[in-house]
């Protein structure tokens, strides 16, 4: 059973923000949530993860609801080269990843 | 930092040879490599885990007579596709995990630019 439900594709502007929403009702309390994204013909990149407060890098923001059920993923000024599929990841430290079919972003200029 | 390598990106052969892919940690020890297999369309498959040192884990389904995985060193694991197949033709993903499980940070997974392995 997939843990994680992600919209199938999206659209978003180039300069505007990208906000790509994953629910995971089922996560544990010690479940990580990760976030990678696949260019095409490309091997995953790492974005983010968290656990349970939000997080910020230079590349994005992971935005974690206080029940830990749902997340979204801010990319702030999405560029054409953003265009990918992201995949949100949910599983135990140490657990392997199960990639799922993901959400494929189209950044349109 | 966190840099995986894979030889070579594309490779073309001919049905019932054998193919080698190298993948490399180049600027940390990867304790434990992974192999993935995608195909067109797909999401990424787990086929193997390797731990340096010791023999491979494969998943369900996965043949370990004919996808013969190497991991001898903390920077090196090989995947030798033996007598290959063109439902072998994939696009073959790697990627390493730093360190021990026992930090915040080691638990991600780095992952190489893929070879994509078409056979005739």
């Amino acid at each position: 059973d997939a843990k994680t439900t992600q919209p199938p594709s999206m659209d978003c502007a180039e300069g505007r923000a990208a906000n790509l929403p994953c629910n995971h009702s089922t996560i544990s309390g010690n479940e990580y949530v990760y976030w990678y994204r696949q260019i095409h013909s490309q091997g995953p990149q790492y974005i983010i993860h968290g656990l349970k407060n939000n997080e910020t890098n230079e590349m994005a923001s992971l935005i974690i609801t206080e029940d830990r059920k749902s997340s979204t993923l801010i990319l702030p000024h999405a560029t054409l080269r953003d265009t990918a599929v992201y995949y949100c990841i949910v599983k135990y430290y140490g657990q392997n990843f199960v990639f799922g079919p993901g959400t494929r972003l189209s950044v349109l200029p | 930092g966190a840099v995986v390598s894979q030889h070579p990106s594309r490779v073309i052969c001919k049905s019932g040879t054998s193919v080698k892919i190298e993948c490399r940690s180049l600027d940390f020890q990867a304790t434990t490599m992974f192999w993935y297999r995608q195909f067109p369309k797909q999401s990424l498959m787990l086929m193997a885990t390797s731990n340096e040192g010791s023999k491979a884990t494969y998943e369900q389904g996965v043949e370990k007579d004919k996808f013969l995985i190497n991991h001898a060193s903390l920077t090196l694991s090989t995947l030798t596709v033996t007598s290959a197949h063109p439902e072998d033709s994939s696009f073959y993903i790697c990627s390493a995990r730093a360190g021990q499980l026992n930090s915040y940070l080691t638990d991600t997974q780095y992952f190489g630019p893929g070879t994509r392995l078409t056979v005739l």
